[in-house]
Protein backbone atom coordinates (compact mmCIF):
# COMPACT_ATOMS: atom_id res chain seq x y z
CA UNK A 1 0.00 0.00 0.00
CA UNK A 2 0.89 3.37 0.44
CA UNK A 3 1.15 6.29 2.63
CA UNK A 4 1.57 9.82 1.28
CA UNK A 5 1.92 13.02 3.78
CA UNK A 6 1.41 16.50 3.38
CA UNK A 7 0.49 19.45 5.25
CA UNK A 8 -3.67 20.39 5.10
CA UNK A 9 -2.98 24.02 4.74
CA UNK A 10 -0.65 26.21 4.59
CA UNK A 11 -0.94 30.34 4.63
CA UNK A 12 2.29 32.80 2.44
CA UNK A 13 2.33 36.45 1.48
CA UNK A 14 2.20 37.51 -2.07
CA UNK A 15 5.46 37.96 -3.47
CA UNK A 16 7.05 35.43 -1.12
CA UNK A 17 9.14 32.14 -1.15
CA UNK A 18 6.81 28.89 -0.26
CA UNK A 19 7.93 25.16 0.29
CA UNK A 20 5.24 22.07 0.09
CA UNK A 21 6.43 19.26 1.53
CA UNK A 22 5.42 15.63 1.00
CA UNK A 23 6.28 12.39 2.39
CA UNK A 24 5.65 8.68 1.24
CA UNK A 25 5.90 5.14 2.08
CA UNK A 26 4.43 2.98 -1.06
CA UNK A 27 5.09 -0.57 -2.74
CA UNK A 28 7.44 0.51 -5.60
CA UNK A 29 8.36 3.60 -6.60
CA UNK A 30 8.28 4.93 -10.87
CA UNK A 31 7.83 8.85 -10.45
CA UNK A 32 6.58 11.38 -8.25
CA UNK A 33 4.22 14.05 -9.26
CA UNK A 34 3.08 17.18 -8.42
CA UNK A 35 -0.64 19.04 -9.71
CA UNK A 36 -2.11 21.70 -8.91
CA UNK A 37 -6.17 22.38 -8.46
CA UNK A 38 -8.19 25.26 -8.61
CA UNK A 39 -11.36 24.99 -6.30
CA UNK A 40 -14.18 23.53 -8.75
CA UNK A 41 -11.78 22.58 -11.37
CA UNK A 42 -9.68 19.27 -12.73
CA UNK A 43 -5.97 19.55 -11.44
CA UNK A 44 -3.52 20.45 -13.88
CA UNK A 45 0.11 19.04 -13.48
CA UNK A 46 3.09 21.16 -12.57
CA UNK A 47 5.84 18.46 -11.97
CA UNK A 48 7.11 15.32 -12.10
CA UNK A 49 10.75 13.79 -10.87
CA UNK A 50 11.86 10.50 -10.82
CA UNK A 51 15.24 11.04 -10.23
CA UNK A 52 16.76 12.22 -6.84
CA UNK A 53 17.32 16.56 -7.15
CA UNK A 54 15.76 19.25 -8.05
CA UNK A 55 13.49 19.89 -10.98
CA UNK A 56 13.31 23.86 -12.05
CA UNK A 57 10.22 25.04 -14.04
CA UNK A 58 9.79 28.81 -13.89
CA UNK A 59 8.26 30.25 -10.59
CA UNK A 60 7.76 26.72 -9.59
CA UNK A 61 11.01 24.13 -8.53
CA UNK A 62 10.27 20.41 -7.22
CA UNK A 63 12.43 18.10 -5.47
CA UNK A 64 13.32 14.10 -4.52
CA UNK A 65 14.92 12.41 -2.01
CA UNK A 66 14.02 9.11 -2.80
CA UNK A 67 16.06 7.26 -0.31
CA UNK A 68 14.40 9.51 2.62
CA UNK A 69 10.92 8.93 0.66
CA UNK A 70 10.32 12.88 0.27
CA UNK A 71 9.62 15.52 -1.81
CA UNK A 72 8.99 19.22 -1.81
CA UNK A 73 7.28 21.65 -3.97
CA UNK A 74 8.83 24.99 -3.77
CA UNK A 75 6.73 28.60 -5.06
CA UNK A 76 8.94 31.42 -5.92
CA UNK A 77 7.15 35.26 -6.45
CA UNK A 78 3.55 34.27 -5.12
CA UNK A 79 0.62 35.26 -6.71
CA UNK A 80 -2.66 35.64 -5.64
CA UNK A 81 -3.61 33.39 -8.66
CA UNK A 82 -1.40 31.01 -6.94
CA UNK A 83 -4.10 30.26 -4.00
CA UNK A 84 -4.92 26.59 -5.01
CA UNK A 85 -4.94 22.80 -3.36
CA UNK A 86 -1.49 21.22 -4.17
CA UNK A 87 -1.47 17.75 -5.06
CA UNK A 88 1.58 15.29 -4.53
CA UNK A 89 1.07 12.22 -6.14
CA UNK A 90 3.44 9.00 -6.08
CA UNK A 91 3.56 6.34 -9.21
CA UNK A 92 3.56 2.39 -7.62
CA UNK A 93 4.78 -0.89 -8.91
CA UNK A 94 1.73 -1.15 -10.76
CA UNK A 95 1.94 2.12 -12.72
CA UNK A 96 -1.02 3.58 -10.88
CA UNK A 97 -1.37 7.49 -9.33
CA UNK A 98 -1.87 7.68 -6.14
CA UNK A 99 -2.26 10.95 -4.54
CA UNK A 100 -1.91 12.68 -1.15
CA UNK A 101 -4.67 14.32 0.26
CA UNK A 102 -3.35 17.85 -0.97
CA UNK A 103 -1.99 21.35 0.34
CA UNK A 104 -4.70 24.22 0.27
CA UNK A 105 -2.55 27.50 -0.32
CA UNK A 106 -4.03 30.58 0.39
CA UNK A 107 -1.79 33.88 -0.94
CA UNK A 108 -2.46 36.70 1.53
CA UNK A 109 -1.71 40.30 0.23
CA UNK B 1 -9.29 20.69 -29.44
CA UNK B 2 -7.87 16.80 -27.81
CA UNK B 3 -8.53 16.02 -24.56
CA UNK B 4 -10.73 14.35 -22.28
CA UNK B 5 -14.76 14.82 -22.03
CA UNK B 6 -16.86 13.44 -19.50
CA UNK B 7 -20.32 12.73 -19.52
CA UNK B 8 -22.47 13.73 -17.63
CA UNK B 9 -20.97 17.17 -16.02
CA UNK B 10 -23.74 16.88 -12.89
CA UNK B 11 -26.65 14.13 -11.86
CA UNK B 12 -28.93 13.47 -9.75
CA UNK B 13 -29.58 9.98 -8.87
CA UNK B 14 -31.87 7.62 -6.42
CA UNK B 15 -29.98 5.21 -4.48
CA UNK B 16 -30.70 1.74 -6.19
CA UNK B 17 -30.23 3.08 -9.58
CA UNK B 18 -27.81 1.57 -11.93
CA UNK B 19 -25.76 5.15 -13.42
CA UNK B 20 -22.56 4.90 -16.11
CA UNK B 21 -20.52 7.95 -16.38
CA UNK B 22 -18.63 8.32 -19.63
CA UNK B 23 -14.99 8.93 -20.28
CA UNK B 24 -13.60 9.56 -24.12
CA UNK B 25 -9.97 10.72 -24.90
CA UNK B 26 -9.01 11.46 -28.54
CA UNK B 27 -5.22 11.84 -27.15
CA UNK B 28 -4.64 8.41 -28.58
CA UNK B 29 -3.35 7.51 -24.84
CA UNK B 30 -2.67 4.01 -23.28
CA UNK B 31 -3.17 4.80 -19.68
CA UNK B 32 -6.77 5.69 -18.63
CA UNK B 33 -7.76 6.02 -14.78
CA UNK B 34 -10.96 6.61 -12.62
CA UNK B 35 -10.45 8.97 -9.28
CA UNK B 36 -12.85 10.27 -7.05
CA UNK B 37 -12.33 12.81 -4.60
CA UNK B 38 -14.05 13.99 -1.10
CA UNK B 39 -13.64 16.86 0.91
CA UNK B 40 -10.95 15.65 3.30
CA UNK B 41 -9.74 12.55 1.41
CA UNK B 42 -8.37 14.11 -1.60
CA UNK B 43 -8.20 12.00 -5.09
CA UNK B 44 -8.62 7.87 -4.72
CA UNK B 45 -8.18 5.84 -7.20
CA UNK B 46 -10.85 3.26 -7.81
CA UNK B 47 -10.08 1.62 -10.84
CA UNK B 48 -7.37 2.20 -14.11
CA UNK B 49 -6.83 0.55 -17.46
CA UNK B 50 -3.13 0.55 -18.23
CA UNK B 51 -4.08 -0.49 -21.91
CA UNK B 52 -7.37 -1.57 -23.57
CA UNK B 53 -8.30 -4.57 -22.59
CA UNK B 54 -7.23 -4.72 -19.21
CA UNK B 55 -8.41 -3.17 -16.36
CA UNK B 56 -7.16 -3.06 -12.58
CA UNK B 57 -8.55 -2.09 -9.10
CA UNK B 58 -7.59 0.43 -7.00
CA UNK B 59 -7.76 1.79 -4.12
CA UNK B 60 -11.82 2.08 -3.63
CA UNK B 61 -13.13 -0.51 -6.24
CA UNK B 62 -16.00 -1.62 -4.51
CA UNK B 63 -19.64 -0.96 -5.71
CA UNK B 64 -17.98 0.37 -9.24
CA UNK B 65 -17.10 -1.71 -12.24
CA UNK B 66 -15.30 -0.33 -15.81
CA UNK B 67 -14.24 -2.28 -18.96
CA UNK B 68 -12.13 -0.78 -21.73
CA UNK B 69 -13.08 -2.45 -25.49
CA UNK B 70 -10.98 0.40 -26.91
CA UNK B 71 -8.36 3.01 -26.48
CA UNK B 72 -10.81 5.96 -26.07
CA UNK B 73 -13.38 5.07 -23.72
CA UNK B 74 -13.48 4.40 -20.46
CA UNK B 75 -17.21 4.38 -19.02
CA UNK B 76 -17.29 4.14 -15.36
CA UNK B 77 -20.63 1.81 -13.84
CA UNK B 78 -22.19 2.10 -10.73
CA UNK B 79 -24.64 -1.20 -10.43
CA UNK B 80 -26.58 -0.28 -7.78
CA UNK B 81 -25.96 3.34 -6.69
CA UNK B 82 -26.04 4.47 -2.95
CA UNK B 83 -25.18 7.81 -1.32
CA UNK B 84 -21.53 7.01 0.04
CA UNK B 85 -20.84 7.19 -3.63
CA UNK B 86 -21.83 11.00 -3.81
CA UNK B 87 -18.72 12.48 -5.27
CA UNK B 88 -16.96 14.40 -7.94
CA UNK B 89 -15.47 11.87 -10.46
CA UNK B 90 -12.44 12.53 -12.61
CA UNK B 91 -11.53 10.63 -15.47
CA UNK B 92 -7.76 10.91 -16.50
CA UNK B 93 -5.40 9.40 -18.95
CA UNK B 94 -1.88 9.44 -19.61
CA UNK B 95 0.64 8.34 -22.44
CA UNK B 96 1.39 5.13 -21.09
CA UNK B 97 1.26 3.65 -17.91
CA UNK B 98 5.45 4.13 -16.97
CA UNK B 99 5.70 7.65 -17.90
CA UNK B 100 3.77 10.98 -19.07
CA UNK B 101 1.67 13.22 -16.59
CA UNK B 102 -2.11 12.64 -16.01
CA UNK B 103 -4.48 15.04 -18.04
CA UNK B 104 -7.55 14.85 -16.23
CA UNK B 105 -11.09 15.47 -17.42
CA UNK B 106 -13.60 18.41 -16.04
CA UNK B 107 -15.16 16.00 -13.91
CA UNK B 108 -18.54 14.54 -12.97
CA UNK B 109 -20.57 15.92 -10.00
CA UNK B 110 -23.05 12.60 -8.62
CA UNK B 111 -25.57 12.99 -5.83
CA UNK B 112 -27.42 10.12 -4.56
CA UNK B 113 -29.97 10.75 -2.67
Amino acid sequence: GQNIDQPTEMTATEGAIVQINCTYQTSGFNGLFWYQQHAGEAPTFLSYNVLDGLEEKGRFSSFLSRSKGYSYLLLKELQMKDSASYLCAVRDSRYALNFGKGTSLLVTP
Amino acid sequence: IAGITQAPTSQILAAGRRMTLRCTQDMRHNAMYWYRQDLGLGLRLIHYSNTAGTTGKGEVPDGYSVSRANTDDFPLTLASAVPSQTSVYFCASSRDSETGELFFGEGSRLTVL
